[in-house]
């Protein structure tokens, strides 16, 4: 079965320590992995997706096969990082999108 | 500005009654998305399309759902004989094919703001 799994509801730093929010993934095919970004107030947005191999806003996020992983880091988190984090598999051969529960990130002064 | 719109933003209403809402992605989005959002969860897929067709439609729909984009462009999500269960919120999203991604998956998901549905 296919499955995105967040296992952090909630995770709480200060501002400027390295942030990790995880994600693990369970797919027999061939994944696409992304990152979207829910800010207050505002809509649901892509991050970043591990096919561009992009660092935006400074996150960064690694597609490991082995462990069935892709985690989202940051070294310095902003308090402007805030926000709802959801991880999300694209499966091959379909287009359907298969979303994490996400982990709200919370960034402290 | 994602240029996807959803319509009406909220609504409330009575168990057993019908509500539809309304999805406008932009004329570049030959998939359209339908999502279910509840407190808590992450979006949960209902069902998408590529220009007109369905292509797929999650087993969690129930008979009481159904969804169609007439013309490839707009979309309309119908909930029948609403439930108290079914108040969550609806998001559309919309994307494009792209030469980067190729038929392997679809590019970018552009969401719209959502519909909230309440059922009392």
């Amino acid at each position: 079965a296919q499955r995105v799994t967040q296992p952090e509801k909630l995770l709480s730093v200060f501002k400027g320590a390295p942030v990790e929010l995880k994600c693990n993934y369970s797919y027999s095919g061939s994944p696409e992995l992304f990152w979207y970004v829910q800010y207050s107030r505002q809509r649901l947005q892509l991050l970043l997706r591990h096919i561009s191999r992009e660092s935006i806003k400074g996150f960064t996020a690694d597609l490991n096969k082995g462990e069935t992983s892709f985690h989202l880091k940051k070294p310095f988190a902003q308090e402007e990082d805030s926000a709802m984090y959801y991880c999300a598999l694209g499966t091959s051969g379909t287009y359907k999108y298969i979303f994490g529960t996400g982990t709200r990130l919370k960034v402290l002064a | 500005d994602t240029g996807v719109s959803q319509d009406p933003r909220h609504k409330i209403t009575k168990r057993g009654q019908n509500v539809t809402f309304r999805c406008d992605p932009i004329s570049e989005h030959n998939r359209l998305y339908w999502y279910r959002q509840t407190l808590g969860q992450g979006p949960e897929f209902l069902t998408y399309f590529q220009n007109e067709a369905q292509l797929e439609k999650s087993r969690l729909l129930s008979d009481r759902f159904s969804a169609e984009r007439p013309k490839g462009s707009f979309s309309t999500l119908e909930i029948q004989r609403t439930e108290q269960g079914d108040s969550a919120m609806y998001l559309c999203a919309g994307s494009a094919s792209s030469a980067e991604t190729g038929a392997r998956i679809a590019g970018e998901l552009f969401f719209g703001e959502g519909s909230r549905l309440t059922v009392l």
